[in-house]
């Protein structure tokens, strides 16, 4: 149990459909970050939301869509996406803010047909 | 950016034997994690240590932020140690950590 929880653990879609990954952490933290974790590329940081705001967005195509409805809950809503965005989804949450210790969850395995 | 370099990326043990994992970085940072990811690709935290040294049961690291390096120790390895160990760093005012490439341990009876 790492205290950051995501589902679904694997998601399987076509280029057309609608899908939404979800994050809670349980650790009282006040940031979390969605990253993608590519074969054989390092871990990339996607989004950043501070106290629920969202501080940092890495370039992401419009068709990733992050939503932090309060400080335990990250969404990361998906549409139109390509092969290439078949990946691992792996969020992370820390006390304030990036110079604390990162907790991840166990990861979105997504595939795209 | 900060570049952030890991050695030796493969890395294969007999149960039992130590080991010692690099991690290089290209400019000063505040900020330097630690990560493994088991098999089953759960990523652990292990430490936070921008700079000195930690130790958590057989697992020990050192951050010399002066000469821009760590070192993760391995001591006494178990085949429950294999996966991939992260080196992540992040520099003053940065708003994200850089990770490394990682070094792939397997550890065999």
């Amino acid at each position: 149990e790492t205290g950051v929880t995501q589902t679904p653990r694997h998601l399987v879609m076509g280029m057309t459909n609608k899908k939404s990954l979800k994050c809670e952490q349980h650790l009282g933290h006040n940031a979390m970050y969605w990253y993608k974790q590519s074969a054989k590329k390092p871990l990339e940081l996607m989004f950043v939301y501070n106290f629920k705001e969202q501080t940092e967005n890495n370039s992401v195509p419009s068709r990733f869509s992050p939503e932090c409805p309060n400080s335990s809950h990250l969404f990361l809503h998906l549409h139109t996406l390509q092969p290439e965005d078949s990946a691992l989804y792996l969020c992370a949450s820390s006390q304030d803010d990036i110079n604390q210790p990162q907790h991840f969850g166990d990861g979105t395995r997504l595939s795209i047909l | 950016g900060i570049q952030v370099e890991q050695s030796p990326p493969d890395l294969i043990l007999q149960e039992g034997a130590n080991s010692t994992l690099r991690c290089n970085f290209s400019d000063s940072v505040n900020n330097l994690q630690w990560f493994h990811q088991n098999p089953w690709g759960q990523l652990i935290n292990l430490f936070y240590i921008p700079s000195g040294t930690k130790q958590n049961g057989r697992l020990s690291a050192t951050t010399v932020a002066t000469e821009r390096y760590s070192l993760l120790y391995i001591s006494s390895s178990q085949t429950t140690d294999s996966g991939v160990y992260f080196c992540a760093v992040g520099g003053a005012g940065s708003y994200q950590l850089t990770f490394g490439k990682g070094t792939k341990l397997s550890v065999i009876p």
